[in-house]
């Protein structure tokens, strides 16, 4: 069963700055997709960006970047120029590539963005 | 507009009934999940379905049922057996196979037990 954690159940960065939120995963699959999803006081699951495995290149949104380090079986989320909207709940997750079980979440880490 | 619809948001239960949540998605997607969210737990897959009329045990299935009798539907119920069902329900929905497309999630159910 593939496994995926998150070690900074919270993190705090100044407005404007950058911050870097921490994913690993264990998986004996080399076949699969991830993604961080965020989760604001809504409650509302709102997906952040996609990263497939087999792409080296590494996924970027606007503000929001990854750096996918396969070997490493790592996952992180680089968010810049942080904004008070950016806060909330982030949580990191594992397909397979098959997809047919659903996503596997981390914990979580509960970002604050300091004005 | 396209989305997952869960009903009610908030729902109070007594102790030993059951209760039903809804989740009803106009998606077009052949797959559907339920997850249990706590504080500090993330996520956890309760039960999830690849087609009508079919589904399956997810991490978390004790004291949980579920149907699946339309593409469109997938109700989770609450029995009296989940010994601590106080959390945050979320419904999802996403497509199988290998398009790899993130899940799409409903607004959430918070069920108290009183």
């Amino acid at each position: 069963a593939q496994t995926v954690t998150q070690s900074q159940p919270e993190m705090s960065v100044q407005e404007a700055e950058t911050v870097t939120l921490s994913c690993t995963y264990d998986t004996s699959e080399s076949d699969y997709y991830l993604f961080w999803y965020k989760q604001p006081p809504s409650r509302q699951m709102i997906l952040v960006i996609r990263q497939e495995a087999y792409k080296q290149q590494n996924a970027t949104e606007n503000r929001f970047s990854v750096n996918f380090q396969k070997a490493a079986k790592s996952f992180s989320l680089k968010i810049s120029d942080s904004q008070l909207g950016d806060a909330a709940m982030y949580f990191c997750a594992y397909r397979s590539a098959g997809g047919a079980d659903g996503l596997t979440f981390g914990k979580g880490t509960h970002l604050i963005i300091q004005p | 507009d396209g989305g997952i619809t869960q009903s009610p948001k908030y729902l109070f239960r007594k102790e030993g009934q059951n209760v039903t949540l809804s989740c009803e998605q106009n998606l077009n997607h052949d797959a559907m999940y339920w997850y249990r969210q706590d504080p500090g737990q993330g996520l956890r897959l309760i039960y999830y379905s690849q087609i009508v009329n079919d589904f399956q045990k997810g991490d978390i299935a004790e004291g949980y049922s579920v149907s699946r009798e339309k593409k469109e539907s997938f109700p989770l119920t609450v029995t009296s057996a989940q010994k601590n069902p106080t959390a945050f329900y979320l419904c999802a929905s996403g497509i199988t196979g290998g398009a790899g497309t993130e899940a799409f999630f409903g607004q959430g159910t918070r069920l108290t037990v009183v």
